[in-house]
């Protein structure tokens, strides 16, 4: 069954280093989404992609991250100077239409802990 | 923001018991799902409920969508230690909207 593959599985950094999480969708999904879970904690939205470009963002979604697809099979979540409370499971996840009944699949998640 | 409120927290069954949990939420979802987490993996979609008052069974595990649109419930029945994990119940302004609000998950342990 196709898989959603998540790289690092785990990856400890600094605070204040930058750091980039990958991912590779299932191969003819078009919309991409990132969520987190802080440990003990429920799943949290962050953002969606679709077309090169945002579709939505939450709160959590502020200046120190950002997203890119840097070519046809990966998709990034870059945060730019790493925070303590940043540390979290990282879910990236990808659907073949815009909606639930399109398949929406999740990946294993990379734990970010930052020190 | 939109909030789910999922309970139990946690249950702590012997194998072969019928488990019962469910998620309520203060404004309205036109899509429910259910989800299974285990230790270090994402969450893998049990059931998907689209429609209000729809009861949805995958194998042992039956859901239904709240006539309300507020809540869902899930039973497992006859309990495996398979079972084990974290259940969360996630809701969508419709199926069109692909934003998931995801409750705080129920954790499940089953003895042999």
């Amino acid at each position: 069954e196709p898989e959603v593959t998540q790289t690092p599985s785990h990856q400890v950094t600094q605070m204040g280093q930058e750091v980039i999480l990958r991912c590779v969708p299932i191969s003819n999904h078009l919309y991409f989404y990132w969520y987190r879970q802080i440990l003990g904690q429920k799943v949290e939205f962050l953002v969606s992609f679709y077309n090169n470009e945002i579709s939505e963002k939450s709160e959590i979604f502020d200046d120190q991250f950002s997203v890119e697809r840097p070519d046809g099979s990966n998709f990034t979540l870059k945060i730019r100077s790493t925070k303590l409370e940043d540390s979290a499971m990282y879910f990236c996840a990808s659907s073949v239409g815009p909606g639930l009944n399109y398949g929406y699949t999740f990946g294993s998640g990379t734990r970010l802990t930052v020190v | 923001g939109q909030q789910l409120n999922q309970s139990p927290q946690s249950m702590f069954i012997q194998e072969g018991e019928d488990v019962s949990m469910n998620c309520t939420s203060s404004s309205i979802f036109n899509t429910w799902l259910w989800y299974k987490q285990d230790p270090g993996e994402g969450p893998v979609l049990l059931i998907a409920l689209y429609k209000a008052g729809e009861l949805t069974s995958n194998g042992r595990l039956t859901a239904q969508f709240g006539i309300t649109r507020k809540d869902s419930f899930l039973n497992i029945s006859a309990s495996i230690p398979s079972d084990v994990g974290i259940y969360f119940c996630a809701g969508a302004m419709n199926s069109g909207y692909s934003t998931l609000t995801f409750g705080k998950g129920t954790m499940l342990l089953v003895s042999p």
